[in-house]
């Protein structure tokens, strides 16, 4: 039973640089979420994705992109990586945006930029 | 402004003994409340829940006290195991439509053999 799944796990990047940080879910969980941890502090919501289809702005979401791909699938984009998004990127999940149900998180990617 | 406070960075703890960790909140449209617990290069993991209906909610060794006018939830473990050492977050959810997780700071448990 896999979860939450991220890839890649560990990334540097340069400065100006483009990547697609991909999270894939198997628990057939309707809403899906990227947050970035940076040290001391707690996880801060980037984007959102309610139900498949949608997509919303969370807490952090300048300089990301975000697409849901289909039920299982939500990636996060940066475009043009800066040094300021140097963090570790978590996906989660949860089977319902509106209930009391928790969100389960994947294993995160630890980025770095140049 | 932190709506989500974790005033204690770290807490030590001998194996056996009960560990009491705290987490005050400002907003008072926060209507369910979770803890997590993680592990050094791994996500986070759902420990327990309550609702702000509930004023606390048990889970094995684990329970969780919510005091909503102090603006006050503790999770309470009982008794402390090694493998507890972690750092735990506690989050807060907002009943209105955004409905974000707001996260803490973390505490790191170290529970002493």
């Amino acid at each position: 039973n896999a979860g939450v799944t991220q890839t890649p796990k560990f990334q540097v990047l340069k400065t100006g640089q483009s990547m697609t940080l991909q999270c894939a879910q198997d628990m057939n969980h309707n809403s899906m979420y990227w947050y970035r941890q940076d040290p001391g502090m707690g996880l801060r919501l980037i984007y959102y994705s309610a139900s498949e289809g949608t997509t919303d702005k969370g807490e952090v979401p300048n300089g990301y992109n975000v697409s849901r791909l289909n039920k299982r699938e939500f990636s996060l984009r940066l475009e043009s990586a800066a040094p300021s998004q140097t963090s570790v990127y978590f996906c989660a999940s949860s089977e319902s945006f509106w209930g009391n149900q928790p969100q389960h998180f994947g294993d995160g990617t630890r980025l770095s930029i140049l | 402004d932190q709506q989500v406070k974790q005033n204690s960075p770290s807490l030590s703890v001998q194996e056996g003994r009960i560990s009491i960790l705290n987490c005050d909140y400002t907003n008072s449209m926060f209507d369910y409340f979770l803890w997590y617990k993680k592990y050094p290069a791994e996500g986070p993991t759902f420990l327990i829940s309550i609702s702000s209906i509930k004023d606390k909610n048990e889970d094995g060794r684990f329970t969780v006290f919510l005091n909503k006018s102090a603006k006050h939830l503790s999770l309470h473990i009982v008794p402390s195991q090694p493998g507890d050492s972690a750092v735990y977050f506690c989050a807060a959810r907002d009943s209105g439509s955004a409905r974000q997780l707001t996260f803490g700071s973390g505490t790191q448990l170290t529970v002493l053999p």
